[in-house]
């Protein structure tokens, strides 16, 4: 079945650091693609999606390419802040699966100052 | 545009009881579906209504029930709750059109099984 599989966290990076969460899925046919974040005691916010290959999503300065070659959507940002600090959420989503997505396990960032 | 609203925000509840749990999706947003997040087991899909049918379905058990209304408002039920049960509930509700739009997600219900 699909799945999505990111790099275990915690991630602890200093700010202004550059950041990149690995995330790399298993589907059949064409997923659309997205990036959620999760701020403490939140539900889950929309970072940035992908509906096609090679297609970049992007939003406050995150962000992914969909790779179908590489079956990847890296999650990247230049220069992180102490606010970026949350958990940050991979998933997809199958034509195939009506309104089901598919969470990879979440990772961890700590922006320290 | 109001966001995805969900109460209550916080449950305690004791063993053996039941729950129902509402979910308000935002203006316009036919498809809502449901979260079970968890640290052991992340986030996992309940299951999907859009015009007042179920459409998909997760691996969970019969205990776990859910319906839509007419103004695609959605409620889930938790019957005979387990300590297991304890976790944050998420709803999200989807624009009209392909299975795949994007999801919205609500604040979550918070549920403590004592």
């Amino acid at each position: 079945g699909d799945s999505v599989t990111q790099m275990e966290g915690p991630v602890t990076l200093s700010e202004e650091a550059f950041l990149t969460i690995n995330c790399t899925y298993t589907a059949t046919g064409y997923p659309s693609l997205f990036w959620y974040v999760q701020y403490p005691g939140e539900g889950l916010q929309l970072l940035l999606k992908a509906t096609k290959a090679d297609d970049k999503g992007s939003n406050k300065g995150f962000e992914a390419t969909y790779r179908k070659e590489t079956t990847s959507f890296h999650l990247e940002k230049g220069s992180v802040q102490v606010s970026d600090s949350a958990v940050y959420f991979c998933a997809l989503i199958s034509p195939s699966n009506t309104g089901k997505l598919i969470f990879g396990q979440g990772t961890t960032l700590q922006v320290k100052p | 545009k109001a966001g995805v609203t969900q109460t209550p925000r916080y449950l305690i509840k004791t063993r053996g009881q039941q729950v129902t749990l509402s979910c308000s999706p935002i203006s316009g947003h036919r498809s809502v579906s449901w979260y079970q997040q968890t640290p052991g087991q992340g986030l996992q899909f309940l299951f999907e209504y859009f015009s007042e049918t179920q459409r998909n379905k997760g691996n969970f058990p019969g205990r776990f029930s859910g319906r839509q209304f007419s103004n695609s408002r959605s409620e889930m039920n938790v019957s005979t709750l387990e300590l297991g049960d304890s976790a944050l509930y998420l709803c999200a509700s989807s624009p009209p059109g392909t299975s795949t739009d994007t999801q919205y997600f609500g604040p979550g219900t918070r549920l403590t099984v004592l």
